[in-house]
């Protein structure tokens, strides 16, 4: 079992809507939890970091943590063309960073 | 803003050649990490380092080693490339929170 996954996608959602991504855990001794966005081409960039139970909101992303069913979600609401990317759903333990494969976002106009 | 920098951003390799990857970050994180990304596969953990002097096997180490003598320095060895070591590699630092990562080496093995 994979430490870390995600919805595979790709996930293709109209300008406007909420796009929303999913990723489960396995080490229940998990720490932090970090959403990224990685543009084609780019590095990763850190957009949203929880770590503890519930929603956590910052502008059009709202991340939400559930430690009891070991789940992070990652809401993007009014969704726009430049938030075509692939997100990261990353986890740490131990000084480990462990990210999951992706899920590769397109926002259509 | 963390500044993570790599010492290429393109390597050409000769199969069986020791390579050198060079990770340098100025924010005095304690941790660094070493990651390659492959099509489908996502970012792997090689190696990972939360000291000086420390380093930690990451998820697929087999073939490469770090180095660790300095704070803000993380270096990367394969010892003898292979072509299946073709990548990208990142690499990543962090004080307790979520990593920085530079921009990255494309190392092709031929």
């Amino acid at each position: 079992q994979k430490e870390v996954e995600q919805n595979s996608g790709p996930l293709s959602v109209p300008e406007g809507a909420i796009a929303s991504l999913n990723c489960t855990y396995s080490d229940r001794g998990s720490q932090s939890f970090f959403w990224y966005r990685q543009y084609s081409g780019k590095s990763p960039e850190l957009i949203m970091s929880i770590y503890s139970n519930g929603d956590k909101e910052d502008g059009r992303f709202t991340a939400q943590l559930n430690k009891a069913s070991q789940y992070v979600s990652l809401l993007i609401r009014d969704s726009q063309p430049s938030d075509s990317a692939t997100y990261l759903c990353a986890v740490t333990g131990d000084y480990k960073l462990s990210f999951g494969a992706g899920t590769t976002v397109t926002v259509r106009a | 803003d963390v500044k993570v920098t790599q010492s290429s951003r393109y390597l050409v390799k000769r199969t069986g050649e020791k390579v050198f990857l060079e990770c340098v970050q100025d924010m005095d994180h304690e941790n660094m990490f070493w990651y390659r990304q492959d099509p489908g596969l996502g970012l792997r953990l090689i190696y990972f380092s939360y000291d000086v002097k420390m380093k930690e096997k990451g998820d697929i180490p087999e073939g490469y080693s770090v180095s660790r003598e300095k704070k803000e320095r993380f270096s990367l060895i394969l010892e003898s490339a292979s072509t299946n070591q073709t990548s990208m590699y990142l690499c990543a630092s962090s004080g307790g929170g979520g990593g920085d990562f530079g921009p990255g080496t494309r190392l092709l093995v031929l």
